[in-house]
């Protein structure tokens, strides 16, 4: 299985501020995968990180508030865009193959203050 | 579409009883199913995964699932619960491009 390395592990972020989230997976992978973790729930996928297009997002998530970027078959990140208190979640990428398993990485945890 | 349940959002058991963490999924394709566990603070590990071979799926820590598609089931079991497993479970379904959609998930506590 792929692992991943996902920084930073967390921060504390000031309202209407950006954090960028990095995702780097030590081997080649084509599906790559953002979710969202809010306090006490499930994960939630914000979207798919396609290589060489734009991101897929689902319902209720859109690319001005969580821009992401695929440059590489190995990398991709999530921006959080002008932040509020209810954006305080852990954040994590996946990557993998239906058939093997997707692997997580070790989250971030946002808080917005 | 494809969905997940989790019966019981909190499991509490004595250390060494048996482990039971309830799955039930709903699919309109034969599906791909996962339980994940999450320790506090930290992100989700793969315990097993079911793909369509063997429909007893042995994972890591003892822990094992049976598909049943009658019952639309993939319970998680560990005969001999012990402190280290407490932790969140995390019921998975893929339902194509590679997307999961998880249950609710379930808190299991271990009492010495």
């Amino acid at each position: 299985s792929a692992v991943i390395s996902q920084k930073p592990s967390r921060d504390i972020c000031q309202r209407g501020t950006s954090l960028t989230i990095q995702c780097q997976v030590d081997s080649q992978v084509t599906m790559m995968f953002w979710y969202r973790q809010q306090p006490g729930q499930s994960l939630t996928l914000i979207a798919t990180a396609n290589q060489g297009s734009e991101a897929t997002y689902e319902s209720g998530f859109v690319i001005d508030k969580f821009p992401i970027s695929r440059p590489n078959l190995t990398f991709s990140t999530l921006t959080v865009s002008n932040m509020s208190p209810e954006d305080s979640s852990i954040y994590l990428c996946s990557a993998g193959v239906s058939s093997g398993g997707y692997t997580f990485g070790s989250g971030t945890r946002l808080t917005v203050v | 579409a494809q969905s997940v349940t989790q019966l019981g959002s909190h499991v509490s058991v004595s250390e060494g009883a048996l482990v039971l963490l309830r799955c039930n999924y709903s699919s309109s394709v034969p599906p791909y199913l996962f339980w994940y566990v999450q320790y506090p603070n930290q992100g989700l590990q793969l315990l097993l995964k079911y793909t369509s071979a063997a429909t007893l799926v042995k994972g890591i820590n003892g822990f094992e699932a049976e598909f049943k598609k009658s019952e639309t089931s993939f319970h998680l079991t560990k005969p001999s619960a012990h402190m280290s497993d407490a932790a969140e479970y995390f019921c998975a379904v893929s339902v194509g491009g590679g997307k999961l959609i998880f249950g609710q998930g379930t808190e299991l506590s271990v009492k010495p």
